[in-house]
């Protein structure tokens, strides 16, 4: 039969606008936080990272939030470029194992 | 540095059939990790080595096995393929001495294994 996939929820900006991608994590335990980009064809790559002692943590263009209240990440992506196309996930490391987000795909419009 | 070379890219397999996958790490990495990637379940962990040691492991069957060498590389096993075996399998290195510190992964391209 035919194969239902995980709607990804999805996130449209125009160029140079901000994006801010959010993601509900499931493990109050977890204390250990990444970010991943991939793009069509490729495997994940390493965006950011933050560990449960912090509440936000910068890198370049990037912004990670953590609120370990509601257990929720976000990424904010400052001018989104149109080479930030991709899906975006998080993962918590759970004793050694990284357990992904199901993803949310940006399409940047230029 | 080369990044993580995965082999081969693209198979078909039917089922019943059995098939091994090839990882080979960075450089200086010394864990190896693979996921499983499919539209309805996502990414998900299947199992982690290190110094040829399977220090983690996810929640699939006995039919998915692995195995690390002395040089770091790895091969993963599927045997009995069904058809619901169908994904992309990606595998990922990292150098973390703990499996708490395991966050950056380089993941490779991943074989797309198609089961019919």
């Amino acid at each position: 039969g035919e194969s239902v996939g995980l709607h990804l929820p999805t996130l449209s900006v125009q160029e140079g606008d901000n994006s801010i991608i959010n993601c509900a994590y499931s493990n109050s335990a977890s204390d250990y936080f990444i970010w991943y980009k991939q793009e069509s064809g490729k495997g994940p790559q390493f965006i950011i990272d933050i560990r449960s002692n912090m509440d936000k943590r910068q890198g370049q263009r990037v912004t990670v939030l953590l609120n370990k209240t509601v257990k929720h990440l976000s990424l904010q992506i400052a001018a989104t470029q149109p080479g930030d196309s991709a899906v975006y996930f998080c993962a918590e490391n759970q004793g050694g194992k990284l357990i992904f987000g199901q993803g949310t795909e940006l399409s940047v419009k230029p | 540095k080369a990044g993580v070379t995965q082999t081969p890219r693209y198979l078909i397999k039917t089922r019943g059939q059995q098939v091994t996958l090839s990882c080979s790490p960075i450089s200086g990495h010394r864990s190896v990790s693979w996921y499983q990637q499919t539209p309805g379940q996502g990414l998900q962990f299947l199992f982690e080595y290190f110094s040829e040691t399977q220090r983690n492991k996810g929640n699939f069957p006995g039919r998915f096995s692995g195995r690390q060498f002395s040089n770091s590389r790895s091969e993963m096993n599927v045997s009995t393929l069904e058809l619901g075996d169908s994904a992309l399998y990606l595998c990922a290195s990292s150098f973390p001495l703990h499996p708490e510190r395991t966050g950056e992964l380089f993941f490779g391209e991943g074989s797309r294994l198609t089961v019919l």
